[in-house]
């Protein structure tokens, strides 16, 4: 079974912190994206990797960076925390292109203070 | 990214009914249409998906209605059970901006 983690399940942060989401896949995927979920917004995309060192922005990418320094890692940074992104953050992976399958992680529940 | 609409938002269903949700989307470019079902402290997975060469789709209890144009796909429950309550997302994707998804629906099958 494809798995891919999220090295949180909750994170408490301060406004003004520099905060570190963490994700790692086991299946060699090529792909792997950051969304964050909320209440009848559903999941929008923050940004997407298609291969190590590449990078794409989605729909809302202000606020945020991502780092893919390994194919298995991607990791979304939150350079300047503040309130407005408390959230769901939700990793995926997929093998081929955006007409595949994405595997999702748990999520990390981050609230901002 | 192009939008898509999803509806309703929420819909409650006694056992054995047949929960309809629908989606439609706007860009043609689209040829990948999947659904999505997340519990509660879990990631979204994979319920079954569609492309749009076929019109229809039956994975178990679950079926997929796709009109292409129209521009609409719905998933249908057959004999809908409680333990199928969650919130169910339909996505579209074939562009290479990843996938776009609806806002949800939070479904209740009532024993």
């Amino acid at each position: 079974d494809v798995k891919v983690t999220q090295s949180s399940r909750y994170l408490v942060k301060r406004t003004g912190e520099k905060v570190f989401l963490e994700c790692v896949q086991d299946m060699d995927h090529e792909n792997m994206f950051w969304y964050r979920q909320d209440p009848g917004l559903g999941l929008r995309l923050i940004y997407f990797s298609y291969d190590v060192k590449m990078k794409e922005k989605g729909d809302i990418p202000e606020g945020y960076s991502v780092s893919r320094e390994k194919k298995e890692r991607f990791s979304l940074i939150l350079e300047s925390a503040s309130t407005n992104q408390t959230s769901m953050y939700l990793c995926a992976s997929s093998l081929q292109g955006t007409s595949d399958i994405q595997y999702f992680g748990a999520g990390t529940r981050l609230s901002v203070l | 990214q192009q939008q898509v609409k999803q509806s309703p938002q929420s819909l409650i269903v006694q056992k054995g009914g047949i929960p309809i949700i629908n989606c439609a989307y706007e860009n043609t470019a689209f040829d990948y249409f999947p659904w999505y079902q997340q519990f509660p402290g879990k990631g979204p997975a994979l319920l079954i998906a569609i492309r749009p060469d076929v019109s229809e789709k039956k994975e178990g209890r679950f079926t997929i209605s796709f009109n292409k144009s129209a521009k609409q796909f719905s998933l249908h429950i057959m004999d809908s059970q409680p333990g199928d309550s969650a919130t169910y997302f339909c996505a579209a994707g074939g562009g290479a901006d990843g996938l776009t998804f609806g806002k949800g629906t939070h479904l209740i099958i009532q024993p």
